[in-house]
C-alpha cells in the first residue's frame, strides 16, 4: 500500500521559535497533501489541502501567517509553525492522496509537537 | 449538532467477541465513507472504503451504510488484542473535505 512518511516523528521547542515538519509520499506522487491536527481525545481537524505547485488552500480560523505550507514537489510536503506559543502543542498528521485514487487518503504517522 | 457523532467509548470486550462500531451524521450530501484505525501516537490507517448505501466486508471486517437512517457502522468479528485501536469514522461529499468522528477507543482483552 502506499506509505507516507512525517518528519520528525516528534519535537519539543521553546516559544517563539519556528518548527519545520516534513510529509513525503514514498512510493507514489501525490498532487494534492493535506494536513491535520489532533489535539487529546479529539478527531483530527483539517487545517490545510496543498496542490502540488500551488498555494494551499487554510480551512476557516487556520492562520496561514502562522502556518506556512509549501507542496515543492509530488512526494514532498512541508509545514512550518512560526513562532510557535503552547496552544500550538498539538500532534500534526500529513496524509496525501494518490492521483488515481481520488477517494482515498494515505496518512503519515504524525509528528507530536510540544511547545514549551 | 455535529457533522459526524461518534462515541467515543472507552469500549472494552473479551477476545473473539463481535465488536460494533456506529457514527451518524447529518449531512446528506455525504457520498463516501471510510473507517480508518489509529494505534497510540501514530496515523490513522485505512480500513474500509465504501461508497453510497450498502455493505463491504474484508476478511473479519464489515462496513455497512444506511444512508436513509444517515447511519454507518463497522463490524470485527473474531475480535482479537491486535484489534485494540483508536476507529475513526470519516465521510466526505462529492469534492469535499473529509469529516471525521471524534473516534471510539476499543480494548480487546485477551
Amino acid at each position: 500500500g502506499a506509505v507516507v512518511s512525517q518528519h520528525p516523528s516528534w519535537v519539543i521547542c521553546k516559544s517563539g521559535t519556528s518548527v519545520k515538519i516534513e510529509c513525503r509520499s514514498l512510493d507514489f506522487q501525490a498532487t494534492t497533501m493535506f494536513w491535520y491536527r489532533q489535539f487529546p481525545k479529539q478527531s483530527l481537524m483539517l487545517m490545510a489541502t496543498s496542490n502540488e505547485g500551488s498555494k494551499a488552500t487554510y480551512e476557516q480560523g487556520v492562520e496561514k501567517d502562522k502556518f506556512l505550507i509549501n507542496h515543492a514537489s509530488l512526494t514532498l510536503s512541508t509545514l512550518t509553525v512560526t513562532s510557535a506559543h503552547p496552544e500550538d502543542s498539538s500532534f500534526y498528521i500529513c496524509s496525501a492522496r494518490v492521483a488515481s485514487e481520488q477517494e482515498t487518503q494515505y496518512f503519515g504517522p504524525g509528528t507530536r509537537l510540544l511547545v514549551l | 449538532q455535529k457533522e459526524v457523532e461518534q462515541d467515543p467509548g472507552p469500549l472494552s470486550v473479551p477476545e473473539g467477541a463481535i465488536v460494533s462500531l456506529n457514527c451518524t451524521y447529518s449531512n446528506s450530501a455525504f457520498q463516501y465513507f471510510m473507517w480508518y484505525r489509529q494505534y497510540s501516537r501514530k496515523g490513522p490507517e485505512l480500513l474500509m472504503y465504501t461508497y453510497s448505501s450498502g455493505n463491504k466486508e474484508d476478511g473479519r471486517f464489515t462496513a455497512q451504510v444506511d444512508k436513509s437512517s444517515k447511519y454507518i457502522s463497522l463490524f470485527i468479528r473474531d475480535s482479537q488484542p491486535s484489534d485494540s485501536a483508536t476507529y475513526l469514522c470519516a465521510m466526505r461529499a462529492e469534492s469535499e473535505k473529509l469529516v471525521f468522528g471524534k473516534g471510539t477507543k476499543l480494548t480487546v482483552n485477551p
